[in-house]
């Protein structure tokens, strides 16, 4: 059962564009939902993560939109730019005990191209 | 301050033969884990750690044993490697006041 969808599973974006990226959850337990970067032959990075008291979260480009009562949350990068280009996860977790064992989505390559 | 060092970095081996993927981390993380990455199925939990001596089961967890006997190290073991143990295996730590994982550089393994 995957507790984590996310879509698509690619996307191509030209330069200077708005990458979206959403993710679906089913738990209502989940109560921390973190954004992962990942480049070729490198492990992921947290990105951006955001709790489900707030709607929406900005750092730099990248924005979180969130809405729990659809259960969903997005990942918005504006003026995408070529170094953007990446493998993007999304993922959720409990707190407490749970908060890391975190569950992932499948991921999401992006291509910015110039 | 290395984060969290994992190795080797690649490794072959042939089925049913035993090995141990090591992972250390010098940030005096509480939590520990291991995840496997295989194409189209994103990362999914294979053991994890909330402290020396504590471990429990993820997601996958078949195959594969953990110790955790010091705060720094956490090792995975593949008792009987089998093909469908291929994949690239990612350890991973954090702090109790940073929701945030650390993950390591990861190793490729393969199976054959």
């Amino acid at each position: 059962q995957q507790q984590v969808k996310q879509s698509p599973q690619s996307l191509i974006v030209q330069k200077g564009g708005i990458s979206i990226i959403n993710c679906a959850y089913e738990n209502t337990a989940f109560d921390y939902f973190p954004w992962y970067q990942q480049f070729p032959g490198k492990g992921p990075a947290l990105l951006i993560a955001i709790r489900p008291d707030v709607s929406e979260k900005k750092e730099g480009r990248f924005t979180i939109s969130f809405n729990k009562s659809a259960k969903q949350f997005s990942l918005h990068i504006m003026d995408s730019q070529p170094g953007d280009s990446a493998t993007y996860f999304c993922a959720a977790s409990m707190s407490g005990a749970g908060s890391y064992q975190l569950t992932f989505g499948k991921g999401t390559k992006l291509s910015v191209i110039p | 301050n290395a984060g969290v060092t994992q190795t080797p970095k690649f490794q072959v081996l042939k089925t049913g033969q035993s090995m141990t993927l090591q992972c250390a981390q010098d940030m005096n993380h509480e939590y520990m884990s291991w995840y496997r990455q295989d194409p189209g199925m994103g990362l999914r939990l294979i053991h994890y750690s909330v402290g020396a001596g504590i471990t429990d089961q993820g997601e996958v967890p078949n195959g594969y044993n953990v110790s955790r006997s010091t705060t720094e190290d956490f090792p995975l073991r593949l008792l009987s490697a089998a093909p469908s143990q291929t994949s690239v295996y990612f350890c991973a730590s954090g702090g109790q006041s940073n929701y945030g994982y650390t993950f390591g550089s990861g190793t490729r393994l393969t199976v054959v």
